[in-house]
Parts: C-alpha cells; structure tokens; sequence
C-alpha cells in the first residue's frame, strides 16, 4: 500500500473552531491533493499541491486553506468550520509522472 | 452533460453471476481511465487501468472505447466480497480529474 496517513482519523468540534487536518506521505510524490466526499456528491477537490508551497484551488475551496512546507506533509486547515464542512474528508497522492491516484484512510469531521 | 456519468445502481447481482457496468466521459481530450473500488466508509481504492487495448485481472476485465466516450468493467464469477461502489476516473490532457458518482453493486447470496 501506497505510505499515506491522514491524522485525525475522526473529530468533533463545534461551529467558529479552527481545525486543521494533516496528510503524510511517505512516496516523495510530487502531487497531492485534499477531496471532502458527501452522499449524493461524489468526491470534489478542495485544493491540490504540485510542490512545496505550490498549491491551488479546486472546486469548493470557500472556507479551506492549506499548506505545504515540506514534501511529505500537506496540511487542510477550516479556519472557522461550519457545519457544511461535516464530511469525510480524503488526501490523495499521485507520482511525478501521473497516472493514478492513492488515497489515505480519510478524516471523518463533524462540526455541531 | 456531465463530464463523467455512471449508473449509481445498485445492481443487485447473484453471487456467481457476470455483470458490467460503464462509464460514459464526454471530453474525447481524456487521457487516462481506471477504475477504483470503494467499501462503505473506506478510501478509494485502485481496481485497474484501462488501457486502450483492453485489459484482465484475474475475473476483472476493463474496456475502453474512445469512439464512443465509455470505459466498462467487467466482473465474472461474482464474489460477496465484490460488494462495494465502483468509481471511474477520467484524467484530462491537461491534467484535471474527474471522478464519477460510482456504481454501487451488491452481490446476493
């Protein structure tokens, strides 16, 4: 298996908290990448790292920022979560070359 | 249009059985296929690539036909432990992903 963590595997917080959630590897890949994924929507990218301190945004990134300061760590942080941020949120990882991608074992967030 | 369309399902198939299912893409810049599994309340997980010429994986068969904007999978002799959502992914020319809905299969005792 692809060396990809994601940690906390589960939280709970309240609504106007900060959270961040951190995504490790192990694979020196280039690529990596934040999705949320909720029934009926599939999986949706939140912002995805092509280098340290290269990041850009996807599809719903309003509420997310992140951070990449080193290779292996791409941090999500919600600096005010919401309730619309609960979710099951994944990290990905994908090679220097492309092709597909490897995911961690997901966060699951709610926020009440 | 959506840029990646599956059958949400379920396909509810007897344990034994063969069944497909396709994946529609309506860009013809799409670049590379796979096919991914996913458990409830687990990651996604790779299947298999779908490379032009068609490829196997033990009862695992995936198609691609680019003249008409589909990728299928195929699954022979059915196992319980299939059940699970299947999800194809598209990767553009320039390098966008797109992840479909899935297709949720459950295989019957």
């Amino acid at each position: 298996d692809a060396g990809i963590t994601q940690s906390p595997r589960h939280k709970v917080t309240e609504t106007g908290t900060p959270v961040t959630l951190r995504c490790h590897q192990t694979e020196n890949h280039r690529y990596m990448y934040w999705y949320r994924q909720d029934p009926g929507h599939g999986l949706r990218l939140i912002h995805y790292s092509y280098g340290v301190k290269d990041t850009d945004k996807g599809e719903v990134s309003d509420g997310y920022s992140v951070s990449r300061s080193k290779t292996e760590d791409f941090l999500l942080t919600l600096e005010s979560a919401t309730s619309s941020q609960t979710s099951v949120y994944f990290c990905a990882i994908r090679g220097d070359t492309g092709g597909e991608l490897f995911f961690g074992e997901g966060s699951r967030l709610t926020v009440l | 249009r959506k840029e990646v369309e599956q059958d949400p399902g379920p396909f509810n198939v007897p344990e034994g059985a063969t069944v497909a299912f396709n994946c529609t893409y309506s860009n013809s810049a799409s670049q590379s296929f796979f096919w991914y599994r996913q458990d409830c309340r687990k990651e996604p997980k790779l299947l298999m690539s779908v490379y032009s010429s068609g490829n196997e994986d033990g009862r695992f068969t995936a198609q691609l036909n680019r003249a008409s904007q589909y990728i299928s999978l195929l699954i022979r002799d059915s196992k319980l432990s299939d059940s699970a959502t299947y999800l194809c992914v598209v990767i553009m020319v320039d390098d966008k992903i797109i992840f479909g809905k899935g297709t949720r299969l459950h295989i019957l005792p």
